[in-house]
């Protein structure tokens, strides 16, 4: 078990940029999480993913998010044309499926958009 | 929907003292409930969890937390803490199985007093 990965750890880019996420969720893991936390709150839940399937987004996610699941491994988090308000960390979480299971967390991405 | 009250935003505490983090959740039915501790620049690590049985649970480094049905809350508590325990924590319910993702508390930050 090598634990939740994530990459890149920073990110810097500048508003209006497009900028993409990775996350590697633990191997037998079926549901996969994203989250946003912005300074001083706790984690808001974006979107998950049971295998390829995105089964459910958070109205947080605007038009310009979009996540993929290809085949059921690891995931991508994409921001078009990027704002200021879009700095935060990005959280990714995994879990096995079937009714509550504990959510494992990588270190995230944090996002800086200048 | 549900929502996670953490009424304490610091906390300050001497090393080898007690410790009790509040938290309350609003929510019809038995949520599945969390606690997760976070570093700065890290992710969340999960400390214990509760989803059914004994009211009581104990988790990782020393902490447990008591579930109370009739005041709807869900604290932690450590009964000697260690400047290693200084940091960000966070409370969390899962009242979906895990299909809404985690709705967490803003989280209370422990500061420890030599």
């Amino acid at each position: 078990d090598t634990g939740v990965s994530q990459d890149p750890r920073h990110k810097i880019t500048k508003r209006g940029q497009n900028v993409t996420f990775r996350c590697d969720p633990i191997s037998e893991h079926n549901r996969l999480y994203w989250y946003r936390q912005t300074l001083g709150q706790g984690p808001e839940f974006l979107t998950y993913f049971q295998n390829e399937a995105q089964l459910e987004k958070s109205r947080l996610l605007s038009d310009r998010f979009s996540a993929e699941r290809p085949k059921g491994s690891f995931s991508t988090l994409e921001i078009q044309r990027t704002e200021q308000g879009d700095s935060a960390m990005y959280l990714c979480a995994s879990s096995l499926a079937g009714g509550p299971h504990t959510q494992y967390f990588g270190p995230g991405t944090r996002l800086t958009v200048l | 929907a549900q929502s996670v009250t953490q009424p304490d935003i610091h906390i300050t505490v001497s090393e080898g003292a007690s410790l009790e983090l509040r938290c309350n959740y609003s929510y019809g039915a038995t949520p599945y409930l969390f606690w997760y501790v976070q570093s700065p620049g890290q992710g969340l690590q999960l400390l214990l969890k509760y989803f059914s049985g004994d009211t009581l649970v104990q988790g990782i480094k020393g902490f447990e937390a008591e579930f109370k049905r009739s005041q709807s809350s869900f604290n932690l508590r450590k009964p000697s803490v260690h400047w290693s325990d200084a940091a960000e924590y966070f409370c969390a319910v899962d009242s979906g199985g895990g299909a809404d993702g985690l709705t967490f508390g803003k989280g209370t930050h422990l500061i420890i007093q030599p």
